[in-house]
């Protein structure tokens, strides 16, 4: 079975401080995708990223990077320079390769970030 | 850029009523999905769709739920007889294969079971 584990329930920090989000999955496919999610007060879900179980190649992309390491099953999301909009609730998923196949979430890490 | 819509943004109804709510998938999306969100809680998977039939469905998406696809853009979720624990946000999702499975959610519709 699929499983995600977000062990941040809540962090919060201060505006321009850089934060790293946690997230550890299970999976016995070889297969497989991964993917963060940010859901804002208003409560859409809004896709960040996605890397597949062949890509460890980690990615910058403004003042989000992201962390993927197949060995220990993780993969975390920083934020640089954190600024108040990027407060929310961040959600890591988990897909097999088959597309009827659902996400598994993980329960979300909610930020916040202070003025 | 094409986006995943829903109606209503929100919905009040008595236990007990049905209610049907709507989705338009990204016109060119061929895999579909409901998901539901307890406040505060993580989101939940409950069913998917793809040529016309359902794929994979949660043990939560029982005899009270259906889905349809009545024509060639709307996905509907129809839950028969609304209980006080349906009260949720629900999101449809839908992607497109060769696009690295990545699902694009609508922005969901609350719902409220009084």
């Amino acid at each position: 079975a699929q499983k995600v584990t977000q062990a941040q329930t809540e962090i919060s920090v201060v505006e321009k401080e850089d934060v790293t989000l946690d997230c550890v999955y299970e999976t016995r496919d070889t297969t497989y995708y991964l993917f963060w999610y940010k859901q804002p007060p208003s409560g859409e879900l809004v896709f960040l990223i996605r890397r597949n179980s062949f890509d460890e190649q980690n990615e910058i992309s403004g003042r989000y990077s992201w962390n993927f390491q197949k060995s220990t099953s993780s993969f975390n999301f920083t934020i640089t320079a954190s600024q108040v909009v990027d407060s929310a609730v961040y959600f890591c998923a988990l897909s097999g390769d088959n597309y009827g196949q659902n996400f598994v979430f993980g329960p979300g890490t909610r930020l916040s970030v202070l003025p | 850029e094409p986006e995943v819509t829903q109606t209503p943004s929100h919905q009040v109804t008595q236990m007990g009523q049905e209610v049907i709510l709507r989705c338009v998938p990204i016109s060119n999306h061929l895999y579909f999905y409901w998901y539901r969100q307890i406040l505060g809680q993580k989101v939940e998977f409950l069913v998917s769709f793809y040529n016309n039939e359902i794929s994979e469905k949660s043990e939560i998406f029982d005899d009270q739920f259906s889905v349809e696809r009545p024509d060639g853009s709307n996905f509907t979720l129809k839950i028969r007889s609304t209980k006080l624990e349906d009260s949720a946000m629900y999101f449809c999702a839908s992607t497109l294969p060769g696009t690295g499975k990545t699902q694009y959610f609508g922005p969901g519709t609350r719902l409220l079971v009084l």
